[in-house]
């Protein structure tokens, strides 16, 4: 069976300091791969998806970033945090070869920016 | 018209009633329907997904799809308070290329 894995869980950091938030997918090969943020009362915001290795789709424009060094391996990276982006961060995998597009959430980052 | 509108809530009903949770949709081409479960603190889990038009059971939980009213449902019957979660619909064209589009979720309290 598939399952996904986020870490750290939770996240303390200061304004201005980096950020690398990781996730790997295990069980599947060649998933689509998606980062999203939830902040309360905003529901979930696509912040970036990927079909393949290297390859990175940007949903909205902002001071973060992501890759996908591995198959099963996406990274959410920033060079300096913000305020703005506290908030829970959630990994998801779909499978390509499925027409429902179903995607399935890892347990989150909870980011908490000082 | 946002894509996909779903009551916030809080919905509060006392254990043992029947919820119905919903969610209205502006695009024609959604074929694939889904709802997920989230309680606090925690990522979505997938709970149902359905097809098209029509009812899907899956114990307690049945889902329903009217396309002809842009509207699905979620009936959870004999409510627990272990069902206290927020739920999201979500959907999508069932293209591949196509991204899904969630609802903002519903928060559900069943009381004890």
């Amino acid at each position: 069976s598939q399952t996904i894995h986020q870490w750290p869980a939770t996240l303390v950091q200061p304004v201005g300091s980096p950020l690398s938030l990781e996730c790997t997918v295990e069980g599947t090969s060649n998933p689509n791969l998606y980062w999203y943020r939830q902040a309360a009362g905003r529901g979930l915001q696509l912040l970036f998806y990927s079909v393949g290795i290297g390859q990175i789709s940007s949903e909205v424009p902002q001071n973060l970033s992501a890759s996908r060094p591995q198959d099963r391996q996406f990274i959410l990276s920033s060079k300096k945090l913000l305020l703005s982006d506290s908030g829970f961060y959630l990994c998801a995998w779909s499978d390509p070869l499925q027409s429902t597009d179903t995607q399935y959430f890892g347990p989150g980052t909870r980011l908490t920016v000082l | 018209q946002k894509e996909v509108e779903q009551d916030p809530g809080p919905l509060s009903v006392p254990e043992g009633a029947i919820v119905s949770l919903n969610c209205t949709y502006s695009n024609s081409a959604f074929q694939y329907f889904m709802w997920y479960r989230q309680y606090s603190r925690k990522g979505p889990e997938l709970l149902m997904y359905t097809y098209s038009s029509g009812n899907k059971e899956d114990g307690r939980f049945t889902a329903q799809v009217d396309k002809s009213s842009k509207y699905i449902s979620l009936f959870i019957r004999d409510s627990q308070p272990s069902d206290s979660a927020t739920y999201l619909c979500a959907m999508s064209a069932g293209n591949r290329d196509d991204k899904i589009i969630f609802g903002k979720g519903t928060r559900l309290h069943i009381l004890p």
